[in-house]
């Protein structure tokens, strides 16, 4: 079993739309956990983390994470067609090496 | 601050050859990881160094190794290459004791074995 399983899609919304993402783990360990956006033949780019359980909001994006069902959520509102990347979810214990998803490719529609 | 860097940005080698890839990490970082990225396995921890050691390993082959200087830059070599290497090769730098040492990741080398 992975370490951390996420569906890999593709996923395919409508501008405008709520979309969310999801990841499972399955290490009790994991204390900070991280969402990245990948866009086509670039490198990821840090989106948003928190600590331990919890919601965190930055503008369109919210993160959620519930360490008792051990399963972390990024939310889109209001999708743009600018935000159809590949989303990568990504934890650590503290001080040790990062665990990904296989990312979730993301197609908003115009 | 400048970001990540990494040379070259793509590679052609055939089946047996040796490469090296280079990864500068941003100003102050001392951290640098290294994964590999396939479309059917995401990405894949290499491995870790921090203040030129060897601080944590992923489950690769010896034929991967990995340098830091004393100037935090990094090298990656691969040797005696094989068709399945061909992917994206990203290195991240980290501030280790920030929150999360969270990652930053540069624009990966992508590597094609013929």
């Amino acid at each position: 079993q992975k370490e951390v399983e996420q569906d890999p899609g593709p996923l395919s919304v409508p501008e405008g739309a709520i979309v969310s993402l999801n990841c499972t783990y399955s290490n009790s360990a994991f204390q900070y956990f991280m969402w990245y956006r990948q866009y086509s033949r670039k490198g990821p780019e840090l989106l948003m983390y928190t600590y331990s359980s919890g919601n965190k909001e930055d503008g369109r994006f919210t993160a959620q994470v519930d360490k008792s069902s051990k399963y972390i959520s990024l939310f889109i509102r209001d999708s743009q067609p600018s935000d159809s990347a590949t989303y990568l979810c990504a934890m650590t214990p503290p001080g040790n090496q990062f665990y990904f998803g296989t990312g979730t490719s993301l197609t908003v529609i115009p | 601050k400048a970001g990540v860097t990494q040379t070259p940005r793509y590679l052609i080698k055939t089946r047996g050859q040796q490469v090296t890839l280079s990864c500068s990490p941003i100003s102050g970082h001392r951290s640098v990881s290294w994964y590999q990225q396939t479309p059917g396995q995401g990405l894949q921890f290499l491995f870790e160094y921090f203040s030129e050691t060897q601080r944590n390993k992923g489950n690769f082959p010896g034929r991967f190794s990995g340098r830091q200087f004393s100037n935090s830059r990094s090298e990656m070599n691969v040797s005696t290459l094989e068709l399945g290497d061909s992917a994206l090769y990203l290195c991240a730098s980290s501030l280790p004791g920030s929150v999360g040492d969270t990652q930053y990741f540069g624009p990966g080398t992508r590597l094609t074995v013929l």
